[in-house]
């Protein structure tokens, strides 16, 4: 079956250390994103590829890099720069204009 | 700017009752509409989607919403509902202007159904 697999599910960090959140997809997407999900704040966009070797930040890319060298694979870092790491990450991939898929969610905690 | 509104945080409503979760959308292009359901912990599911033609869609678990340009809304709605529904809906659109496919969502609403 085609879709969005996000890894792990669970992550648990102790701070100051960076960590890279997996996502890949076999929709043959163009297009990749990440999300930030925490209580009462929707989804905010952390940064979103369009094609392979080149990526955008969005509105919240502080503290966080990304690398899309195939076009199967998004993978998220979030450094030791981000402030308040913990919450639900979500990873999304789409074709042209239309409906995004997603992956069911990597919940990273920072203790 | 383009912006997607939903109207209500939280939406608390008695099982067997019908629910109207609302959204607004501003932009005057041609644009995409989408809702989605989250349940806790996972990720988002795609209810249904607007894209073109007829301005009622129906989409999965029951769920239906009405296109509305004049109004510039899409609103979700279901004639009764069930526990099984409690979860987070959200509203997206995609504007199609140039080059910007850019999805805009709205901050979700709480669905909360009691028995």
């Amino acid at each position: 079956d085609g879709g969005i697999t996000q890894s792990p599910k669970y992550l648990f960090r102790k701070e100051g250390q960076n960590v890279t959140l997996s996502c890949e997809q076999n929709l043959n997407h163009d297009a990749m994103y990440w999300y930030r999900q925490d209580p009462g704040q929707g989804l905010r966009l952390i940064y979103y590829s369009q094609i392979v070797n080149d990526f955008q930040k969005g509105d919240i890319a502080e503290g966080y890099s990304v690398s899309r060298e195939k076009k199967e694979s998004f993978p998220l870092t979030v450094t030791s720069a981000q402030k308040n790491p913990t919450a639900f990450y979500l990873c999304a991939s789409r074709t042209g204009g239309l409906e995004a898929f997603f992956g069911q969610g990597t919940r990273l905690t920072v203790v | 700017a383009q912006s997607v509104t939903q109207l209500d945080s939280q939406v608390p409503v008695f099982e067997e009752a019908p629910v109207e979760l609302r959204c607004n959308y501003s932009s005057s292009v041609s644009v995409y509409l989408f809702w989605y359901v989250q349940y806790p912990n996972q990720g988002l599911q795609l209810l249904l989607k607007y894209l073109s033609g007829s301005t009622l869609v129906k989409g999965i678990n029951g769920f239906e919403a009405e296109f509305n340009k004049s109004q510039t809304s899409f609103h979700l709605r279901k004639p009764s509902v069930h526990i099984s529904d409690t979860a987070e809906y959200f509203c997206a659109a995609s504007f199609n202007a140039g080059n910007n496919r850019k999805l805009i969502w709205g901050l979700g609403t709480s669905l909360a159904v009691n028995p």
